[in-house]
């Protein structure tokens, strides 16, 4: 099984400002990585795939990078609805099993 | 538009069996898997496992295998999920999602508790 490794837990950061969440596999998953929003009573959200690429409906200022074992998801200037738990999945270890990290949550600084 | 409509909360007691089920609408079923997820309370996401609506074919998490069955139901465009010897460590929400690998689109998730 890859294990995927978040940090960090918990990020504070003020509105306006940038906030750069990280993702670590332990061992390499190219570009088949997938980050997800979730907000409290809420199903996930799918923000990016591929490792870069935007879902449909999901503002510029998400962006994601990174392959084989570093990944990063970096949100430009924070807004009020973004605050939120934030995973990132692979989907690389086909046909055994697609993890998730173990969260992100970004709260309001 | 894409919806995945959950089945309602369960209570079962444990060594007993539930049944979860997710109506797709919106696309043509047989063209995406579904995958299931699941999420205890304050807890993050595990991933369960999924199946291929167009063949069948299912891919279970290893810690699972052995008490998870997959179906899909093509004529309602319903997929089941049933989860048997439950524990008092099941209880979560289940939340079924389109496909096998990442998911762009997720039911508002199943609440099943576990209780004696």
């Amino acid at each position: 099984e890859i294990v995927m490794t978040q940090s960090p837990a918990t990020l504070s950061v003020s509105p306006g400002e940038r906030a750069t969440l990280s993702c670590r596999a332990s061992q390499s998953v190219n570009s088949d990585l997938a980050w997800y929003q979730q907000k409290p009573g809420q199903a996930p959200r799918l923000l990016i795939y591929g490792a870069s690429t935007r879902a449909t409906g999901i503002p510029a200022r998400f962006s994601g990078s990174g392959s084989g074992t570093e990944f990063t998801l970096t949100i430009s200037s924070l807004q009020s609805e973004d605050f939120a738990v934030f995973y990132c999945q692979q989907y690389n270890d086909w046909p055994r099993e697609y993890t998730f990290g173990q969260g992100t949550k970004l709260e309001i600084k | 538009q894409v919806q995945l409509v959950q089945s309602g909360p369960e209570v079962r007691k444990p060594g007993a069996s539930v049944k979860v089920s997710c109506k797709a609408s919106g696309y043509p079923f047989p063209s995406y898997g579904i995958a299931w997820v699941r999420q205890a309370t304050g807890q993050g996401l595990e991933w369960m496992g999924w199946i291929s609506v167009y063949n069948g074919n299912t891919n279970y998490a290893q810690r699972f295998h052995d008490r998870v069955t997959m179906t899909t139901d093509t004529s309602t465009t319903t997929a089941y999920m049933e989860l048997r010897s439950l524990r008092s460590d099941d209880t979560a929400v289940y939340y079924c999602a389109r496909r096998g690998g990442f998911s762009d689109f997720w039911g508002q998730g199943t609440l099943v508790t576990v209780s004696s």
